[in-house]
């Protein structure tokens, strides 16, 4: 079976910090990683995504990738209270022999002002 | 920008009742998807499609059928509600076969009385 792992939280941090997000997932063979924002009552939003070992950045948002220890994380820095919302994290299922994607639960972040 | 169109926000329907749930994407995406996500249980996938008139069950596909009849129509039908079918569904759609991000609609809230 396979399994996207995440703290549920939530993750409290004050404005203005660095927000770390962790994920680990089972299947090795695994190739692509997302990141999605979902507010409250609201569907995901793609936010990041990772195909290689190493840092991507995109504005304030970093996902990083470790393949070898089969942990994706995503850094929010300057965090804001509107980026308060639960993140998904999701790896694609290669053995499938389909495009499907497994997704964790989730972590609650939460900024205060 | 990728549309993922669910054709309601909010439907409330009776135990019993043959429900349709309607999805459109308009970016020509071979692969579509219907899930359903609970507290606690994260999202769940209930069917997919990678070409039209194909199917292949997710996850937790006992109580629902689908149909693709077009490529960017995806039907969710409830053949006979029941009330541990009340929940948020998720309709996605994605390109390819390598793991590309999903895209998702808006949902629909739906409860079983």
């Amino acid at each position: 079976q396979k399994e996207v792992e995440q703290n549920s939280g939530p993750l409290s941090v004050p404005e203005g910090a660095i927000a770390s997000l962790n994920c680990t997932y089972s299947d090795r063979g695994s190739q692509s990683f997302f990141w999605y924002r979902q507010y409250s009552g609201k569907s995901p939003e793609l936010i990041m995504f990772i195909y290689s070992n190493g840092d991507k950045e995109d504005g304030r948002f970093t996902a990083q990738l470790n393949k070898a220890s089969q942990y994706v994380s995503l850094l929010i820095r300057d965090s804001q209270p509107s980026d308060s919302a639960t993140y998904l994290c999701a790896v694609n299922s290669p053995n499938s022999g389909y495009s499907t994607l497994t997704f964790g639960k989730g972590t609650m972040l939460l900024v205060s002002p | 920008d990728v549309k993922v169109t669910q054709s309601s926000r909010y439907l409330v329907k009776r135990m019993g009742e043959k429900v349709f749930l309607e999805c459109v994407q308009d970016m020509d995406h071979e692969n579509m998807f219907w899930y359903r996500q609970d507290p606690g249980l994260g999202l769940r996938l209930i069917y997919f499609s990678y070409d039209v008139k194909m199917k292949e069950k997710g996850d937790i596909p006992e109580g629902y059928s689908v149909s693709r009849e077009k490529k960017e129509r995806f039907s969710l039908i409830l053949e006979s509600a029941s009330t541990n079918q009340t929940s948020m569904y998720l309709c996605a759609s994605s390109y390819g076969t390598k793991g590309q991000p999903q895209h998702f609609g808006d949902g629909t809230r739906l409860s079983i009385l």
